[in-house]
């Protein structure tokens, strides 16, 4: 699985976009890019994924570059319950073999203040 | 719908001393894992399962076993516990029917201590 890098920490406004950066150059064509937050002390949370196109669902965006070598997730109205670590992970589908696993790095600690 | 379920919630043990960690789920999920969460560190996997009777490891397997007799159940056991296997540990489960989708449902966690 391609290797991913996103900053220790970031602060975000409460109110305000949280955009949340991932860089994950070594990408190949088949992997998806996921993101999952965990929140403290909790277990961790499916956010959204994508391959290609720009995702969105209820709880974020996924902004992919035409490249796919880096990725965005942004909180469109950052509150402080989403104050979390954020996870970008970078993962071929199961259906191609190389077992089933998700490789969770260190992430992104997302401090939403007032 | 209670997703996935883990107990229990907080453990002590001592040295030595063996124990296991229940894991389970009500979503018919094919794919369950264990995962554990050190200060400062990512989750790190320790073993899986694609199915009932299919277990294998992950990257940190020593000091534990699984097995998986029933779809909805995937314990974790510590033979003899050791102080490095103090740790918070995540079950997590998923459906392979969907191409594409590694969307992992976590449990709340299990928090070990052991002296």
């Amino acid at each position: 699985d391609a290797k991913t890098t996103q900053p220790t920490s970031m602060d975000c406004a409460e109110g305000r976009a949280a955009n949340l950066p991932c860089n994950h150059s070594t990408i190949s064509g088949n992997e998806y890019v996921y993101w999952y937050r965990q929140i403290h002390s909790q277990g961790p949370q499916y956010i959204i994924h994508g391959l290609k196109n720009n995702e969105t669902n209820e709880m974020a965006s996924l902004i992919i570059t035409e490249d796919r070598k880096s990725s965005t997730l942004i909180l469109p109205h950052a509150t402080l319950r989403d104050t979390a670590v954020y996870y970008c992970i970078v993962r071929s589908s199961p259906f191609t073999g190389g077992g089933n696993k998700l490789t969770f790095g260190t992430g992104t600690q997302l401090k939403v203040e007032l | 719908n209670a997703g996935v379920t883990q107990t229990p919630k907080f453990q002590v043990l001592k040295t030595g001393q063996s124990m296991t960690l229940q894991c389970a789920q009500d979503m018919n999920h094919e794919y369950m894992s264990w995962y554990r969460q050190d200060p400062g560190m990512g989750l790190r996997l320790i073993h899986y399962s694609v199915g009932a009777g299919i277990t294998d490891q992950g990257e940190v397997p020593n000091g534990y076993n699984v097995s998986r007799s029933t779809t909805e159940d995937f314990p974790l056991r510590l033979l003899s516990a050791a102080p490095s296997q103090t740790s918070v540990y995540f079950c997590a489960s998923r459906s392979s029917g969907t191409s594409g989708a590694n969307v992992l449902t976590f449990g709340a966690g299990s928090r070990l201590t052991v002296l």
